[in-house]
């Protein structure tokens, strides 16, 4: 069974710093993983989406990583604001017909002004 | 372009009480899910519809929940009789089609509360 992880569980940092969120997941085989951020009171909005055959993706100020090999995915934030400030989720979906994407618990970021 | 469209966005019932969500996806999306996210965990999976047929449906605690796609377009969570563990936001995503790449488009969810 599929689990993905997500280190830290919250992280504060002062804005401007560069950071790192960390994702992880038990089973190698999986079609892609994605990148999402939750605002508060809202949904999920998709940031990054790294087919399996793929090392990375770039938008902006995000850059995200897959090492499907070792089952790690990470999501660097460069430069980071105040407007940054929300919970960053990773999701794996699964190489099977259900293409069931599982969720990781997610990091909460506080970019501090 | 419309996004996911829920409601109602917010519900309070006792317990053994019933409740029922909607949810109009993107136009053109053939694929429907239906996630919980209990307050900070991450979303899980508990119905998936391709057009009007149930993909997986593996995790609806089925003697409580049921949903339905008649006309492979708009969907209706309903639980019945509700718990209180059943306090979560219900969030709607849809995508395109099957195959890679297609990214998934969620809605902003209906928070439940149950008293």
């Amino acid at each position: 069974k599929q689990e993905v992880t997500q280190i830290p569980a919250a992280l504060s940092v002062p804005e401007g710093e560069n950071l790192v969120l960390n994702c992880s997941f038990t089973d190698s085989a999986i079609y892609n993983l994605q990148w999402f951020r939750q605002d508060p009171g809202k949904g999920l909005t998709s940031l990054l989406l790294i087919q399996s055959s793929q090392r990375e993706q770039t938008s902006g100020r995000l850059n995200a990583s897959l090492d499907k090999s070792s089952g790690r995915s990470t999501l660097y934030i460069a430069a980071s604001q105040p407007g940054d400030s929300a919970t960053y989720l990773c999701a794996v979906r699964l190489d099977n017909y259900g293409q069931n994407f599982v969720f990781g618990p997610g990091t909460r970021l506080s970019v501090l002004p | 372009e419309a996004g996911v469209a829920q409601s109602p966005r917010y519900k309070i019932i006792e317990k053994r009480q019933s409740v029922a969500f909607w949810c109009n996806p993107i136009s053109g999306h053939a694929t429907l899910y239906w996630y919980q996210q209990i307050l900070g965990q991450g979303p899980k999976l508990l119905i998936q519809f391709q057009n009007n047929g149930v993909v997986d449906d593996s995790q609806l605690p089925k003697d409580r929940f049921s949903a339905e796609r008649l006309k492979g377009v708009d969907s209706t969570l309903k639980i019945q009789p509700a718990k209180l563990e059943d306090s979560a936001v219900y969030l709607c995503a849809s995508r395109v089609l099957r195959g890679t790449g297609n990214t998934i488009y969620f809605g902003e969810g209906s928070w439940l509360t149950v008293v």
